[in-house]
């Protein structure tokens, strides 16, 4: 099973609403990974998890929020977002990080009115 | 500063054809180099990774790593019209962290 899994696939949000992301994996990964992608963009990261720990944060602004649950688990809290904030977010994962391959999950369309 | 520089295309070849693209890097640390497809409004779908000097073929598609001259190509022989995509060329840049190049767009024409 290589696949890792997101939820929703679409999000439609105001600028005042919470909602959450998620994401898993059950691949025995232990690095998870938030992306962000703008149309006809790279992906660009956000967020790094190794072995449930934050081991990177790109400067995102605080309106994001990661968790990780668990080594299976990944969450991005999302509140008071901005319109430029619509995207594309991809979660990913690797083995244990460094050189593994990241296997990406299929997104969710975030759009925020 | 990092950057991995790809040609944004679109590069355009008939379909049988060899598709020839390439990517050039900065930092000269990168180790590990990656090549994924993505297929428009979808995710981005591995398609090799090379770690070593020279050549590395899997199907109808080789990579090509030069450290010392720093790029990395991607070879497409038989090239279909499935193989339109945008391909993006990414290097690890340290623990954890996947630099990804701007993509260049693939057409091949029926």
């Amino acid at each position: 099973d290589t696949e890792v899994t997101q939820t929703p696939k679409h999000l439609v949000m105001g600028m005042t609403n919470k909602k959450s992301l998620k994401c898993e994996q059950h691949m025995g990964h232990r690095a998870m990974y938030w992306y962000k992608q703008k149309a006809k963009k790279p992906p660009e990261l956000m967020f790094v998890y190794s072995y449930e720990k934050l081991s990177i944060n790109e400067s995102v602004p605080s309106r994001f929020s990661p968790e990780c649950p668990n080594s299976s688990l990944l969450n991005l809290h999302l509140h008071a977002l901005q319109p430029e904030d619509s995207a594309l977010y991809l979660c990913a994962s690797s083995h244990e990080g460094n050189t593994d391959t990241q296997y990406f999950g299929p997104g969710t369309r975030l759009t925020v009115l | 500063q990092k950057e991995v520089e790809q040609n944004s295309g679109p590069l355009s070849v008939p379909e049988g054809a060899i598709a020839s693209l390439n990517c050039t890097y900065s930092d000269r640390g990168s180790q590990s180099f990656f090549w994924y497809r993505q297929y428009s409004g979808k995710s981005p779908e591995l398609i090799m990774f090379i770690y070593s000097n020279g050549d590395k073929e899997d199907g109808r598609f080789t990579a090509q790593l030069n450290k010392a001259s720093q790029y990395v190509s991607l070879l497409i022989r038989d090239s279909q019209p499935s193989d339109s995509a945008t391909y993006l060329c990414a290097l690890e840049t340290g623990a954890n962290n996947l630099f990804f190049g701007t993509g260049t767009r693939l057409t091949v024409i029926p």
